[in-house]
């Protein structure tokens, strides 16, 4: 059974353009959770999914930040116009119940860097 | 969430046993606590939870005070590899949010 897979590991984007994270959440969980951490600072909560739904997004910035987990296919954080305060390590988790029951699996992340 | 209280750094010598504290005093009776680690640059990994009796597994131990307010997470031999940050988490179990708060955790440093 894979882990929580995210790509790309590394991503680079200049100032404007679109990045867009993928996060496959193990077999058979089907609640995924968004984590930002800035360099030198803690993991802050930004979204937690359970298919096709948004839970919570109490973490999301209110602007240019989206996720979706639909369906079939992975889970998606999209931010549009990147600037260069997105520039950070991103987290996925998922779990197969909600992860105050159960523990959660983290990904290895992707690296945004805003150039 | 239940809000966890941990020291900011610690240090222990490999092969020693590390003891890493959390204070929980507003845990309710339905939150577990759980432990996770971040070590440098990777995702954060879980490490055990419990309720109300001690649990051991072949990461660690938790043991939880009588009145649920405070545990410590015994790392029995410490390895350089156990050199990371340590999360305590008391999530609500109660609540339709879903956030798990992390805080800043604890940095054991293991040194040889």
């Amino acid at each position: 059974n894979a882990g929580v897979m995210q790509n790309p590991r590394h991503l680079v984007r200049r100032r404007g353009q679109e990045a867009r994270l993928r996060c496959s959440p193990m077999k058979g969980h089907s609640h995924v959770y968004w984590y930002r951490q800035l360099p030198e600072e803690g993991l802050k909560f930004m979204v937690y999914l359970q298919k096709e739904n948004i839970i919570d997004e109490s973490g999301m910035p209110k602007e240019r930040f989206s996720a979706e987990f639909p369906k079939e296919g992975p889970s998606i954080l999209r931010i549009q116009q990147v600037v260069r305060g997105d520039s950070a390590a991103y987290f996925c988790a998922s779990s197969p119940v909600w992860a105050g029951n159960t523990e959660a699996f983290f990904g290895q992340g992707t690296r945004l860097t805003v150039v | 969430d239940a809000k966890t209280t941990q020291p900011p750094s610690m240090d222990c010598a490999e092969g020693r046993a590390a003891n890493l504290p959390c204070n929980h005093s507003t845990i309710s009776g339905n939150e577990y606590v759980y432990w996770y680690r971040q070590i440098h640059s990777q995702g954060p990994q879980y490490i055990i939870h419990g309720l109300k009796n001690n649990e051991t597994n072949e990461m660690a131990s938790l043991i939880i005070t009588e009145d649920r307010k405070s545990s410590t997470l015994i790392l029995p031999h410490a390895t350089l590899r156990d050199t990371a940050v340590y999360y305590c988490i008391a999530p609500d179990r109660g609540s339709t949010l879903g956030r798990l708060y992390f805080g800043r955790g604890t940095q054991l440093t293991v040194w040889p």
